[in-house]
């Protein structure tokens, strides 16, 4: 049972260029997130979809776009990468129908991106 | 607002003895709290949760949580620390009630546990 699979691993990127994250969720789970992980910042939300077909914005969402193609796949797109979008994203799924829920979520390994 | 703590940046612990990861959290109405765990290059592992009921929790690798209202704190425990416990946790808060319910989550404890 791969969980939350997230692709690629790794990315180097120049300032201006674009990018599509990929994540896809093999639980049949009705919520994705979308984080970013920085040192000293903690978790924060991007963006998420409470349930397919619907997407909503989080904490920090500029710069950002997602995708939510069908329930098990949830995209992050990058239009023109920056140098302060360098941080580590992960993708999280979660049971939960609706933004508000006590269900955990799932966790991909994530996607380290360097942006120079 | 809501809004969660973790007041330790770093807790040290040596193998075998009891270990303590604190919580603190700020919310309006009644919490349901979280604890994961996240370990070096991986993504975040849910531990256990309290949404309501017996203040005392248990969840994955012995790992346990006491929910205390009087002093809005969810401490993670266990009872004899393992060096395989070596990670960073994280504490995190959902308002159930009022305007603002979303997941809020603390900064992150890194825990070294030393043989």
């Amino acid at each position: 049972n791969a969980g939350v699979t997230q692709t690629p691993k790794f990315q180097v990127l120049k300032t201006g260029q674009s990018m599509t994250l990929q994540c896809a969720q093999d639980m049949n789970h009705n919520s994705m997130y979308w984080y970013r992980q920085d040192p000293g910042m903690g978790l924060r939300l991007i963006y998420y979809s409470a349930s397919e077909g619907t997407t909503d914005k989080g904490e920090v969402p500029n710069g950002y776009n997602v995708s939510r193609l069908n329930k098990r796949e949830f995209s992050l797109r990058l239009e023109s990468a920056a140098p302060s979008q360098t941080s580590v994203y992960f993708c999280a799924s979660s049971e939960a129908l609706g933004q508000y829920s006590n269900q955990p979520q799932h966790f991909g390994d994530g996607t380290r991106l360097s942006i120079l | 607002a809501q809004s969660v703590a973790q007041p330790e940046d770093q807790v040290n612990v040596a193998e075998g003895n009891p270990l303590t990861v604190k919580c603190t959290y700020s919310v309006s109405g009644n919490p349901y709290l979280f604890w994961y765990v996240q370990y070096p290059n991986r993504g975040l592992q849910f531990l256990l949760k309290y949404i309501t009921g017996d203040n005392l929790v248990k969840g994955s690798y012995g790992f346990e949580a006491e929910f205390n209202k009087s002093q809005t704190s969810f401490h993670l425990k266990k009872p004899s620390a393992l060096v395989s416990d070596s990670a960073l946790y994280f504490c995190a808060v959902r308002d159930n009630a009022g305007n603002n319910r979303k997941l809020i989550w603390g900064l992150g404890t890194s825990l070294a546990v030393n043989p």
